[in-house]
């Protein structure tokens, strides 16, 4: 069974621009769920899709936003990027909501803004 | 807001001994999970336990959980190099948002 994909796995953007992050999640699994990581802030929880809707959203600005498609796959998608928006994005992606079932995890997309 | 803290923040073992760290959560949880993650890759999932459970094994993992202390310990028994990583632990509040802590770096030396 393949694991969670993310793509691209890097990129380097410049201060202003937009980027748009994708997932895939495993074969079955309806929940998605994407986070940031940053050395000073640690993991935190961006938003979390279930079944194509938005179930928990974490405290990020509106410039974070995403979606879900009918095959479970998910976009991030960041706005007017800032230089601390540089971060590992973490996708995870579970059979039933997230903070029930197991997550997992994928490779990440490493994102650098300059 | 992180829901958990991990203690102590880095830990630096011989190959064969036992590892302990602990995770401290603020609210109720409907349960807790722990990851370990090798260097800046993606999280593995390594054990979940509920509200209502007090402890679980897997393989040479054991997980306890005090939902009194609002805490929980992870032991990993006769480490290997190869559990060189770090650990968070990520308490499952209310509304099912997972929330992770700072993470646990451990390095077992040969």
């Amino acid at each position: 069974k393949a694991g969670v994909t993310q793509t691209p796995r890097y990129l380097i953007k410049t201060r202003g621009q937009q980027v748009t992050l994708s997932c895939s999640p495993i074969s079955g699994h309806r929940s998605v769920s994407w986070y940031q990581q940053t050395p000073g802030q640690g993991l935190q929880f961006l938003f979390e899709y279930f079944s194509e809707t938005q179930r928990n959203k974490g405290n990020f600005p509106g410039r974070f936003s995403g979606r879900q498609f009918s095959n479970s796959r998910s976009e991030m998608n960041v706005s007017t990027l800032e230089l601390g928006d540089s971060a590992l994005y973490l996708c995870a992606s579970s059979r039933g909501t997230g903070g029930v079932d197991t997550q997992y995890f994928g490779p990440g997309t490493r994102l650098t803004v300059l | 807001s992180q829901q958990g803290e991990e203690d102590p923040q880095a830990l630096s073992i011989q190959e064969g001994e036992n590892a302990t760290m602990n995770c401290s959560y603020k609210t109720s949880i409907n349960n807790l999970q722990w990851y370990r993650q090798n260097s800046g890759r993606g999280l593995v999932h390594l054990i979940l336990i509920r509200s209502n459970e007090r402890e679980k094994h897997s393989g040479r993992l054991r997980v306890t959980l005090d939902t009194s202390k609002k805490s929980s310990s992870l032991l990993i028994t006769a480490s290997r190099a190869a559990d060189t990583a770090s650990y968070f632990c990520a308490g499952s509040q209310g509304d099912y948002k997972l929330s992770f802590g700072a993470g646990t770096t451990v390095t077992v030396r040969a």
